[in-house]
């Protein structure tokens, strides 16, 4: 079957550095998507990996490690208005998002 | 990022009545668009594919005949909650796949349903 994991929640200082891991068995793979979703707002696209790596986006990087199924979003210089779930989607072979739950990110002062 | 419109974006119905919620990519050309739904504290559920010119392909669970889904051009594709009922009060939120390298979904802004 196919399977995105990633951690429920998550709290972290402002100002401080945040990893929020994702590990997915898939049918196939077409890339590794990052989302973010404000609490009662729809997903804003954040990232998209393809190719083993670090892709860096201002405070904001993911990494892929396809050999491991692996993919994390690391957050820098964190700020309040971080506070969101971040959705890990990967896409399988026929181009379907297969969505994790999301992790819950707490920023606190 | 490419932009996608919802509309409405707060339907507040009695329940029996039908509601049809628009999803437009202002920008782009989607030949596929994503319905999806979400109720408080939980994760996306996807309901069903929308493609361009041919019938929805709705996730297994999702009744065809209570959520009509029309794509009947490459940057519109509707949803219709027919016979709603209480429960189907949620958040539905709408995607357009950009295609290229990518094959990125964009969403729209979602619209809520509250059914009384």
């Amino acid at each position: 079957g196919q399977n995105i994991d990633q951690p429920t929640e998550m709290t972290a200082t402002e100002g401080a550095i945040v990893q929020i891991n994702c590990t997915y068995q898939t049918s196939g793979f077409n890339g590794l998507f990052w989302y973010q979703q404000h609490a009662g707002e729809a997903p804003t696209f954040l990232s998209y990996n393809v190719l083993d790596g670090l892709e860096e986006k201002g405070r904001f990087s993911s990494f892929l490690s396809r050999s491991k199924g692996y993919s994390y979003l690391l957050l820098k210089e964190l700020q309040m208005k971080d506070s969101a779930s971040y959705l890990c989607a990967v896409s399988d072979s026929n181009y379907q998002l297969i969505w994790g739950a999301g992790t819950k990110l707490i920023i606190k002062p | 990022g490419a932009v996608v419109s919802q509309h409405p974006s707060w339907v507040i119905c009695k329940s029996g009545t039908s509601v049809k919620i628009e999803c437009r990519s202002l920008d782009f050309q989607a030949t596929t668009m994503f319905w999806y739904r979400q109720f408080p504290k939980q994760s996306l559920m996807l309901m069903a594919t929308s493609n361009e010119g041919s019938k929805a392909t709705y996730e297994q669970g999702v009744e065809k005949d209570k959520f009509l889904i029309n794509h009947a051009s490459l940057t519109l594709s509707t949803l219709t909650v027919t016979s709603a009922h209480p429960e189907d009060s949620s958040f539905y939120i709408c995607s357009a796949r950009f295609g290229g390298a990518t094959e990125t979904q964009y969403f729209g802004p979602g619209t809520r349903l509250l059914v009384l």
